[in-house]
């Protein structure tokens, strides 16, 4: 079974509204932590932000925040006020449990901002 | 701040070549992880290392093979290139010590194989 889902292929949001990420994920494991990474068309991989399985709050970072539903095992990204240079491919990802080796990818949802 | 560092940026071999990707990791990460991620694909998991030993292996070709070294940078090593290896090869690195252990990555080498 996959850990990772991200049924979003691609995305178009206007610029300054918000858009949200949809991202499911699968494990037993109590103990996961969950991050998005955004990567431009340049290649690079930036983290954007994290939310452990025992965080009480959702976590938010700047205009990034993470929606989680511990019950229904999803984490969406929301981004709020879009840019244009938020046009990227987004990838959600897990650590199962307290081993940080284990590490999956979701295959990714593509934004594009536009103007 | 300090980020991964990745040598070379991109790199042309022929079928049948061999290649060494480089990886510097953050001060004071002590775990590397390689991943490939192919033309519109995630990243896929191969190899990690913690405190100079393997950790864990995910789809890594017999045809590879990675080390790390006593000052935690890391090589991956191809032999045997095909067509299909060409990739983009991520290196990252994190801390054991958690609580969030979060991944950051390099910038990545462009493998391309004639």
């Amino acid at each position: 079974a996959q850990k990772i889902t991200q049924t979003q292929p691609g995305m178009f949001v206007q610029e300054k509204e918000a858009v949200t990420l949809d991202c499911t994920y699968d494990t037993s494991d109590p103990s996961y932590g969950l991050f998005w990474y955004k990567q431009p068309s340049s290649g690079e991989m930036i983290f954007l932000i994290y939310q452990g399985s025992y965080d009480q709050q959702n976590a938010t970072e700047g205009r990034y925040s993470l929606n989680f539903q511990k019950a229904r095992k999803s984490a969406n990204l929301v981004i709020s006020a879009s840019q244009l240079g938020d046009s990227a491919m987004y990838f959600c990802a897990m650590r199962e449990g307290g081993n940080f080796n284990k590490f999956y990818f979701g295959s990714g949802t593509k934004l594009n901002v536009k103007p | 701040a300090a980020g991964v560092i990745q040598s070379p940026r991109h790199l042309i071999k022929e079928k049948r070549e061999t290649a060494t990707l480089k990886c510097y990791p953050i001060p004071r990460h002590d775990t590397v992880y390689w991943y490939q991620q192919g033309p519109g694909q995630d990243p896929q998991f191969l190899i990690s290392f913690y405190e100079k030993m393997q950790s864990d292996k995910g789809s890594i070709p017999d045809r590879f093979s990675a080390q790390q070294f006593s000052d935690y940078h890391s090589e991956l090593n191809m032999s045997s290139l095909e067509l299909g290896d060409s990739a983009l090869y991520f290196c990252a690195s994190s801390r054991s010590q958690g609580p969030t252990y979060e991944q950051y990555f390099g910038p990545g080498t462009r493998l391309t194989v004639t």
